[in-house]
Order: C-alpha cells, then structure tokens, then sequence
C-alpha cells in the first residue's frame, strides 16, 4: 500500500516571496514516481511537476522545483517568487511500479493563499 | 486542441435516480480513470480501465458502475446504491496506460448534487 501525507491544510505567502509546500510519502514499490498538481478554484486538476524515484536531480519546471529527499522519503514543492495567481489547492500524488493498475495516489492537499 | 472533456458542470438529481457522467478523451490514451473528491479532501478511485472492455475497481467502487466501449470515452453511472453521491467528480487519461512515470490528464470535472 502507498500513503501520501500533506500536513499543511493552508499555507499564506507574501506575493513575489518564496513557499515551500510539503509532502511526505510511503511505499514499498522499488521505483515510483511523485507529482504535484494545482487544482484552482474552478475545480480542474493541473499537472506541474514529476520527480522518478531514480532521478539524481531535482525537477525544476519554471517557477516550481521539486526538493525530493529520498532517505526522508519526502517530495516537497517549492515555488519561487509567488504570484496571486498561485492561490489555489495544491496536492502531492504518487504511482508505484507494483501496485495495480500503479494508480494514482493523493495526499489531502495545501490550500496557498498569496497575498498582495 | 486535444484534451478530456466532462460533461455536464453541473448536474442535479433526486435520490434513487441513477444518472451518468459523461467522459470523453481526443488523446488516443490507453488508460482512463475516475476520481471522487469531496469537500476539503483528496482524490479517491472509483475505476479504471487500462484497455477498451476492460476496467477495474479503485478504492471506492460500491454504488458505481463504469463501461469502455471505446478508447475515447469512459461514461460513470452513480447508481441508487451509491448511498452518499453529492461529490465531485474528475475523470482522467494517461498516455503510457499503467507505467508509473506518466502522470495523469484531467477533465474539468462534473459536481454532482444528488437532494
């Protein structure tokens, strides 16, 4: 079984400061991959990033990079120089490479509000 | 442009009715999916599907049914037993089917109010 945990339900941040939203996992899969995804009020699910448990480097998709600490087994987002637009509920996913159907696994969520 | 698309938005029913979720994919993915996210929470499976006439069970299947007839479409129904339906419902596609690095597309979701 594989668990993603978020222990931020709501995070403030300044606008144009940076934020670290955090997220920790469990699996026993050899290989797993981990995402984030944005989903703003309207309701839509936005892919942002994926980190493969076998990358060395972190991934960095624009403004968002992905500090991935393997011995902690924690996935945590970082998004630098916050816009207004980044308010929204942010959740941390996870597929396991034994798991069937290697479905998608989501934590609770962060909900960011930045504020001007 | 290429995408998923759930309809309807918004759709209302009276318990007891059963009611179908449409979803439909113009990406040529193998692999469909249906979520289930209630107020504050996370995304829940409901099924799955990997390949046409083929689908599985997710976490919370009881009181749903599902059909792949095509690859581009992935229709729920919400049936009577489904005891506590009012949700929102997200449906999704995924290019390498199962491989564990692929991540999965979204539609816009439909919420469901069942009164």
């Amino acid at each position: 079984a594989q668990k993603i945990t978020q222990t931020q339900p709501g995070m403030f941040v300044q606008e144009k400061e940076a934020v670290t939203l955090d997220c920790t996992y469990d699996t026993s899969d050899p290989s797993y991959g981990l995402f984030w995804y944005k989903q703003p009020s309207s309701g839509e699910m936005i892919f942002l990033i994926y980190q493969g448990s076998y990358d060395q480097q972190n991934a960095t998709e624009g403004r968002y990079s992905l500090n991935f600490q393997k011995a902690r087994k924690s996935a945590n987002l970082v998004i630098s120089a916050s816009q207004l637009g980044d308010s929204a509920m942010y959740f941390c996913a996870m597929r396991g490479s034994n798991n069937a159907g290697n479905m998608l696994t989501f934590g609770g969520g962060t909900r960011l509000m930045v504020k001007p | 442009d290429g995408g998923i698309t759930q309809s309807p938005k918004y759709l209302f029913r009276k318990e007891g009715q059963n009611v179908t979720l449409s979803c439909e994919q113009n990406l040529n993915h193998d692999a469909m999916y249906w979520y289930r996210q209630d107020p504050g929470q996370g995304l829940r499976l409901i099924y799955y599907s990997q390949i046409v006439n083929d689908f599985q069970k997710g976490d919370i299947a009881e009181g749903y049914s599902v059909s792949r007839e095509k690859k581009e479409s992935f229709p729920l129904t919400v049936t009577s037993a489904q005891k506590n339906p009012t949700a929102f419902y997200l449906c999704a596609s995924s290019s390498r089917g199962s491989a564990y690095n692929s991540p999965l597309h979204f539609g816009n979701g439909t919420r469901l109010t069942v009164t």
